[in-house]
């Protein structure tokens, strides 16, 4: 499996509360997304970076921002925690010879819950 | 806007049936396709993927999938289906104009009974 971690793995967290994901990557990887899933939606992309300090905004991205400050780490952050946010995200890279002809290697996903 | 579908939510199938889950994507441009799986309790893994030459593509366990231009198209197909190929089974198309921008399918569960 590609080396990608995601921390933390399960979080519970209060409505208005910040909360940041990460995602490491030690493949060194140009292209990194964030994905939530939610039954019946499949996986909606949030957003995606194709370099440092490059990314673009996905399906569903209001309510989050994120931030690739280096090549291995994209940090998913929620302002303000809503309840709409409970969900399954998960991280995926993939290589710099161009996503296009490069399968997606993925995370192995954080569940966060917001009461 | 782009967007993939696929018609089917939830599929039961009994051991030994074959399988075709449909997938129709709504974009004109050059694509690259993709089938994913995800096992209960497991993060997503491709099953295969189009991006040139032959429409018809080969992935693991015995998948194929047919890319058919015309009809905006790319199903999955398995002749006999075995017990462990439960699981969800998500279609995504690579947008090649919008830096690498993956959009995948709602997903279709499928069940198959011992």
């Amino acid at each position: 499996d590609a080396g990608i971690t995601q921390s933390p793995r399960h979080k519970v967290t209060e409505t208005g509360t910040p909360v940041t994901l990460r995602c490491h990557q030690t493949e060194n990887h140009r292209y990194m997304y964030w994905y939530r899933q939610d039954p019946g939606h499949g996986l909606r992309l949030i957003h995606y970076s194709y370099g440092v300090k490059d990314t673009d905004k996905g399906e569903v991205s209001d309510g989050y921002s994120v931030s690739r400050s280096k090549t291995e780490d994209f940090l998913l952050t929620l302002e303000s925690a809503t309840s709409s946010q409970t969900s399954v995200y998960f991280c995926a890279i993939s290589d710099r010879q161009g996503s296009y002809n490069s399968p997606l290697h993925f995370g192995n996903g954080t569940r966060l819950t917001v009461t | 806007a782009q967007s993939v579908s696929q018609h089917n939510h939830h599929v039961i199938l009994s051991e030994a049936a074959s399988l075709e889950l449909g997938c129709n994507y709504s974009y004109g441009g050059t694509v690259n396709l993709f089938w994913y799986v995800q096992y209960p309790g497991q993060h997503l893994q491709l099953l295969l993927k189009y991006f040139s030459g032959d429409p018809l593509v080969k992935g693991i366990k015995g998948f194929e999938a047919e890319f058919i231009k015309s009809k905006f198209s790319f199903n999955l197909r398995k002749p006999s289906v075995q017990w462990s190929d439960t699981a969800e089974y998500f279609c995504a198309v690579i947008l090649y104009n919008q830096g690498g921008k993956l959009i995948f399918g709602q997903g279709t569960e499928l069940s198959v009974k011992p």
